[in-house]
């Protein structure tokens, strides 16, 4: 059973760097062409992809984002982070994590962990 | 950059069907996904590879293309069809960006 969870503070402030991590069970990014990506979604508004970890650790990031944004991985703790710099008000979503594989669709998602930024 | 248009809402009566589209550049060019979300929960895959069902998935979802357009049909449209659906597919540059559309907002009447 393939699952996904987000971890991280529910509040940051502006300026400061945020850390989530993707805890998830069931795959591993040992796994050839197994791939993680974050997703975010502003309150109300539409999913932007943000950056994509794979298997081999090829990286990828939005280009919008890219001088803020690190993403990581720790295979034997089947986790991947998430780390954004410089946070804004604008930043604030809620940010899942989610797979793909074969197909390169996110066939499994995480519930979604909600980040407010505001002093 | 990729930019994937929807539109903004849709309504339809149950039992009635409603048609999703899509439109960007590299539509035709790679495989485009759908995604189902309802109120308050994560996205769930409901097409892929653009006309293929997940398992688990009603038949009454289908996807199709067609030059620089997606669609995503929902025959026999039910009360719980009612959510926000997004198209995705993955760029074309090196940096392989990920794309969502616009998303458009189903509503049953």
């Amino acid at each position: 059973q393939v699952t996904l969870k987000e971890s991280g503070p529910a509040l940051v402030k502006p300026t400061q760097t945020l850390t989530l991590t993707c805890n998830f069970s069931g795959f591993s990014l040992s796994t050839t062409g197994m791939r993680v990506s974050w997703i975010r979604q502003p309150p109300g508004k539409a999913l932007e992809w943000l950056a994509r970890i794979d298997w081999d650790d090829d990286k990828f990031y939005i280009t919008s984002l890219k001088t803020r944004l690190t993403i990581s991985k720790d295979t034997p703790k089947n986790q991947v982070v998430l780390t954004m710099t410089n946070m804004d008000p604008a930043d604030t979503a809620t940010y899942y994590c989610a797979r793909t594989w074969a197909n390169w669709a996110f066939d499994y998602w995480g519930q979604g962990t909600l980040v407010t930024v505001s002093s | 950059s990729s930019v994937m248009t929807q539109p903004p809402s849709l309504s339809v009566a149950p039992g009635q069907t409603a048609r999703i589209t899509c439109g960007g550049d590299n539509i035709g060019r790679k495989s485009v996904h759908w995604y189902q979300q309802k109120p308050g929960q994560a996205p769930v895959l409901v097409v892929y590879d653009d006309s293929v069902r997940p398992s688990g998935i009603p038949e009454r979802f289908s996807g199709s293309t067609s030059g620089n357009t997606a669609t995503l049909a929902i025959s026999r449209v039910e009360a719980g069809d009612e959510a926000d659906y997004y198209c995705q597919l993955w760029g074309t540059s090196s940096y392989h960006p990920g794309v969502f559309g616009t998303g458009t907002k189903v509503t049953v009447l």
